[in-house]
């Protein structure tokens, strides 16, 4: 059974920071992974997908990486804001469905 | 550009009763997802379904029923509300491997 573990779970930093996000899988068997955002109260906004194929993706401030082998995804934010504040989580895409992490809820401090 | 609707946005049942989530999605996907999210329990699969006409059941199906009534909408039943069913639901929809797209979700009291 796929588990999908970020850590740490909270994590708070000053502005203007860069910062890394970490999730690890214990299945390498996956197809992608999606990092989204949450507001509270609000659903899940997609950030970046990776491929299983592939090593990183990049959307702006957001740079996303993959190590299928060692069951491992970044996801590097440079020059955190204020409106960075919200809580981060990824999905791993196995056959048949999606395993989510419990998140990273973030916070930066202006 | 809409992506996933859900309806309705709150709501506070009572003990025994019945309510339907609506889903509608206008990306033309054809998987279609329901999710509870939960304290300490992240998310968690209930139902899904990967095309028009068929349903299957995720990891805690137990008192759901679900409906595909057509490739844009996906229905959440809810027969006989328990307190334990207390949560904030969140369709989802992709196709194939591609991103997924998620709902603004409802939250559910049940009382």
């Amino acid at each position: 059974k796929q588990e999908v573990t970020q850590i740490p779970a909270a994590l708070s930093v000053p502005e203007g920071e860069n910062l890394v996000l970490n999730c690890s899988f214990t299945d390498s068997a996956i197809y992608n992974l999606q990092w989204f955002r949450q507001d509270p109260g609000k659903g899940l906004t997609s950030l970046l997908l990776i491929q299983s194929s592939q090593r990183e993706q990049t959307s702006g401030r957001l740079n996303a990486s993959l190590d299928k082998s060692s069951g491992r995804s970044t996801l590097y934010i440079a020059a955190s804001q204020p409106g960075d504040s919200a809580t981060y989580l990824c999905a791993v895409r196995g056959a048949g469905k999606s395993t989510f992490g419990d998140g990273t809820t973030l916070t930066v401090k202006p | 550009n809409a992506g996933v609707t859900q309806t309705p946005k709150f709501q506070v049942l009572k003990t025994g009763q019945s309510m339907t989530l609506q889903c509608a999605q206008d990306m033309n996907h054809n998987s279609m997802y329901w999710y509870r999210q939960d304290p300490g329990m992240g998310l968690r699969l209930i139902y899904y379904s990967a095309s028009e006409g068929t349903t299957d059941k995720g990891e805690v199906p137990n008192g759901y029923n679900v409906s595909r009534l057509n490739k844009r909408e996906f229905s959440l039943r809810l027969e006989s509300a328990a307190p334990s069913q207390t949560s904030v639901y969140f369709c989802a929809s992709r196709q194939g491997i591609t991103e997924a797209f998620f709902g603004q979700g409802t939250r559910l009291t049940v009382v």
